[in-house]
């Protein structure tokens, strides 16, 4: 069965700290992997994308790296701020089906000042 | 362009009442999508949309729910009649391509949060 897993559940952490979320997943084989993140009341925002073939993907702070052969995924946030405060969610998209997103629960992340 | 917009943002209504759900998806794009969010269950996807033609709605939990497009800017997602475990965040989402590759990044109004009481 195609599932998501993501750890941790949930992380408090300074401001200014770094911190990595994980992705596990059993999708395979997949064309995607997709980090979003949702704020508070709001819909998800996309924050990477990569292709099975790629192992990095970086948006300003936000790095995510893909392993397809242990099939981890992380997201690395540096400095954070308070702003970086929401659900981060991974997202994979199988092969077979091209629009059929699996999605993970999220890791609830809290900036604290 | 302003985006996906839903609406309500909130609405609370009584069991057995009928639930209209709104969207307008971003200007060009072909995909419409819509989700369910709760926190047992995480997104859920309901149904999706190709060019106003339903695709696929396999997603929807049972006949009380339906959706419709009827044109390139505008999609209803119904209830009738409406449950208590129907209470969760309804999401719209548009894509300007669908498929396997990079590009088929989906945008996601701001949420209709559905109260059934």
């Amino acid at each position: 069965k195609n599932q998501v897993e993501q750890s941790p559940q949930s992380l408090i952490i300074l401001e200014g700290k770094n911190c990595t979320l994980q992705c596990n997943y059993t999708v395979s084989p997949f064309s995607n992997l997709r980090w979003y993140k949702q704020d508070t009341g709001r819909g998800p925002v996309s924050l990477t994308i990569m292709t099975f073939s790629e192992n990095t993907k970086s948006n300003g702070r936000y790095t995510a790296t893909l392993d397809a052969d242990t099939k981890q995924s992380s997201l690395h946030i540096t400095a954070s701020q308070l702003s970086d405060s929401a659900s981060y969610i991974c997202v994979v998209s199988p092969m077979d089906s091209n629009y059929q997103l699996i999605w993970g629960a999220g890791t609830k992340l809290i900036i604290k000042p | 362009d302003a985006g996906v917009i839903q609406s309500p943002r909130h609405e609370v209504t009584e069991m057995g009442q009928e639930v209209t759900l709104r969207c307008k998806p971003i200007s060009g794009h072909d995909y419409l999508f819509w989700y369910r969010q709760t926190m047992m269950r995480g997104l859920e996807l309901l149904i999706y949309f190709n060019n106003n033609v339903p695709i696929d709605d396999s997603g929807m939990p049972e006949d009380r729910f339906s959706a419709k497009m009827p044109n390139a800017s505008f999609s209803t997602l119904k209830i009738q009649p409406s449950e208590p475990r129907d209470s969760a965040v309804y999401f719209c989402a548009s894509s300007p391509f669908q498929g396997a590759g990079v590009n088929t990044e989906a945008f996601f109004g701001q949420g209709t949060r559905l109260t059934v009481v």
